[in-house]
């Protein structure tokens, strides 16, 4: 069963803070990986993608792979309010089906 | 990125009756699928929509219950039917253009009484 973990929280952490999110694989096959941010009600959206070892940067967010430890992870600095969201991590094979974590809750508190 | 567009974007239906719902890509893509997200829970994948062939589906679902089509490599529709308040949940539509990431449509949140 090719599984993707994440805790489901909720984390909570003050505004400015640096939020870190956490993610396990279990198909060592993964290539790609994703982070996509879920507001209630709405559907997910693409935050950032990795597919090789170390860190990737975009603004305020910052994934890291790392594939020997099948572990993905996803920094947000200066976090806001409005980064309060379910986070969603998954992982794709092949370019196949994308497997989805069960998502972690964040709040931001002001 | 590819836009998807996806309809109803809210439906409510009697049990027993059938709904299905559109999904239309603005670009080709290589790969479509269908997901269900039950209320605070995750996405689970339903089948994968194959284009000139029948869907691939997961564990746990059927074609009778939820047939997929799809013509072309824009277009896929996902039906649910003879339906029961269980099948309530959001359907999502996804495409993906290979090894790169999956984009959403908007959603549809069914309802059944």
């Amino acid at each position: 069963q090719k599984e993707v973990e994440q805790n489901s929280g909720p984390l909570s952490v003050p505004e400015g803070a640096i939020a870190s999110l956490n993610c396990t694989y279990s198909d060592r096959g993964s290539q790609s990986f994703f982070w996509y941010r879920q507001y209630s009600g709405k559907s997910p959206e693409l935050i950032m993608f990795i597919y090789s070892n170390g860190d990737k940067e975009d603004g305020r967010f910052t994934a890291q792979l790392n594939k020997a430890s099948q572990y993905v992870s996803l920094l947000i600095r200066d976090s806001q309010p409005s980064d309060s969201a379910t986070y969603l991590c998954a992982g794709s094979t092949g370019g196949f089906k994308t497997i989805f974590g069960a998502g972690t809750r964040l709040f931001v508190k002001a | 990125s590819a836009v998807i567009s996806q309809k109803p974007s809210r439906d409510i239906c009697q049990r027993g009756t059938s709904l299905t719902i559109q999904c239309q890509v603005d670009s080709q893509v290589t790969m479509m699928f269908w997901y269900r997200q039950q209320p605070g829970q995750s996405l689970t994948l339903i089948a994968t929509a194959n284009q000139g062939s029948e869907a691939t589906y997961e564990s746990g679902f059927v074609i009778d219950k939820f047939p997929i089509s799809r013509p072309n490599l824009t277009f896929s529709t996902l039906t649910v039917s003879n339906m029961s308040p269980e099948d309530s949940s959001i359907y999502l539509c996804s495409a993906s253009g290979g090894n790169t990431e999956a984009f959403f449509g908007q959603g549809t949140r069914l309802t059944v009484v």
